[in-house]
């Protein structure tokens, strides 16, 4: 089936001003998660959603940056305030549990937000 | 210090053996994963080892984890041109393995 979709692939918006990702998952995937990677580094962990509830938000930088989940499939990455230092590709993953335990996270192609 | 390291680039000849290394910082590490991200593709995962195992073998991949020394790798036998991208290794630290935690990538490049 299709994998991970993101919108838009590439967003440019002007400093100040409010932005919205969208994340659509692996169909049937209950965890979800998304990840900003900046020019040369490896991909940092956000927020985590198990159903609708976010169970780890600890890696949100700051109260600008929210994201929702409503009813437990699509997501949106919401950024308020836009900074220069948020542009950075924004990467969503979902999951489902395998038979092993283990966890793996399927990732979409990213947006890549260009805050000028 | 970072939590996963790794060198920033490596260059090999088409058909030798790539070896990519990572350390990292955290015993409670559970999962360990190796990820490669071509240019204007999502992050594909290669592999990956649970803490209690010290060698993966999947194909061209071997994977060796030396949980003493924290200590991961990632040898590509036999690389191609098509295997030129960046590297990243992670980890995960429970089971249920909410958030992965990443390094910041070996770009590999491979000359003729």
């Amino acid at each position: 089936g299709a994998g991970v979709s993101q919108t838009p692939s590439n967003k440019v918006t002007e400093k100040g001003k409010y932005v919205e990702l969208r994340c659509d998952p692996i169909s049937g995937h209950t965890a979800l998660y998304w990840y900003r990677q900046s020019l040369g580094q490896g991909p940092e962990f956000l927020i985590y959603f198990q159903g609708t509830g976010a169970a780890d938000d600890s890696g949100l930088p700051n109260d600008r940056f929210f994201a929702v989940r409503p009813e437990g499939s699509v997501s949106t990455l919401k950024i308020q305030r836009t900074e220069r230092g948020d542009s950075a590709v924004y990467l969503c993953a979902s999951s489902s549990r395998s038979g092993d335990g283990h966890n793996e996270q399927f990732f979409g192609p990213g947006t890549r937000l260009t805050v000028l | 210090g970072e939590d996963v390291e790794q060198s920033l680039f490596l260059s090999v000849r088409e058909g030798d053996s790539s070896v990519i290394n990572c350390t990292y910082t955290d015993s409670s590490s559970t999962y360990l994963y190796w990820y490669k991200q071509e240019p204007g593709a999502g992050l594909q995962l290669l592999t990956y080892i649970f803490s209690n195992m010290d060698m993966k073998q999947d194909q061209r991949l071997t994977v060796l984890l030396n949980k003493k020394d924290k200590h991961l790798s990632l040898r590509i036998a036999d690389t191609q041109t098509g295997d030129s991208a960046i590297y990243f290794c992670a980890e995960t630290r429970t089971p249920t393995a909410s958030k992965i935690i990443f390094g910041s990538g070996t770009r590999l490049s491979i000359r003729p």
